[in-house]
């Protein structure tokens, strides 16, 4: 079974903070992909990344940016967390190609 | 950018029932797929349809695509509680790897 995991659950964090989300797949696939969800505004698309070292802005890059050092892991990095983004952060992979794609359990963050 | 449209935005049903929840597209694609959510938790794969086909089965699901019109269903039969969720279409776009999704439509299904 794909296995796509993020490293924490729930994260509290202070205003200004530096935040470091982790997102790790075990199925080699090419793509990763950040996403914020929002009550009623369904899953918007942060960052992706097509291959290491490589990466696309999504609909709502503005306060984040990723890494991709292995293939494996994909980091979203809020530089200097705000209020606003307080919301639920899920990540997920997928192989090249029109598939399925895989996600993890979802990061919910609050800024405080 | 969001590109499915999901309705409705909420439905009850008693269990026993079925469920049917559209979704609609603006731009061609390659194929749809569908998604469940668990309160708190990610995503789910449920079904993928491509462009050349018209309807498809997994279990109690039957999910259909008219291209034309741009919109699909998809058709819960004999809900149980368990399929109390919220569930997204996502559209696979032809000229990149980019799934859009919709803002989802929430099932409740009562005992």
């Amino acid at each position: 079974d794909v296995k796509v995991t993020q490293s924490s659950r729930y994260l509290v964090k202070r205003t200004g903070e530096k935040v470091f989300l982790e997102c790790v797949q075990d199925m080699d696939h090419e793509n990763m992909f950040w996403y914020r969800q929002d009550p009623g505004l369904g899953l918007r698309l942060i960052y992706f990344s097509y291959d290491v070292k490589m990466k696309e802005k999504g609909d709502i890059p503005e306060g984040y940016s990723v890494s991709r050092e292995k293939k494996e892991r994909f980091s979203l990095i809020l530089e200097s967390a705000s209020t606003n983004q307080t919301s639920m952060y899920l990540c997920a992979s997928r192989p090249g190609g029109y598939n399925e794609q895989f996600f993890g359990p979802g990061t919910r963050l609050t800024v405080l | 950018s969001q590109q499915g449209e999901e309705d409705p935005q909420a439905l009850s049903i008693q269990e026993g029932e079925n469920a049917t929840m559209n979704c609609s597209y603006k731009t061609s694609i390659n194929n749809l797929q569908w998604y469940r959510q668990n309160s708190g938790r990610g995503l789910v794969h449920l079904i993928l349809i491509r462009s050349n086909e018209r309807e498809k089965h997994s279990g109690r699901l039957r999910v259909t695509l008219d291209t034309s019109k741009k919109s699909s269903s998809l058709l819960i039969t004999a809900s149980r509680a368990a399929d109390t969720a919220s569930y997204f279409c996502a559209t696979d776009a032809n000229d990149d790897y980019k799934l859009s999704f919709g803002a989802g439509t929430t099932v409740t299904v009562r005992a």
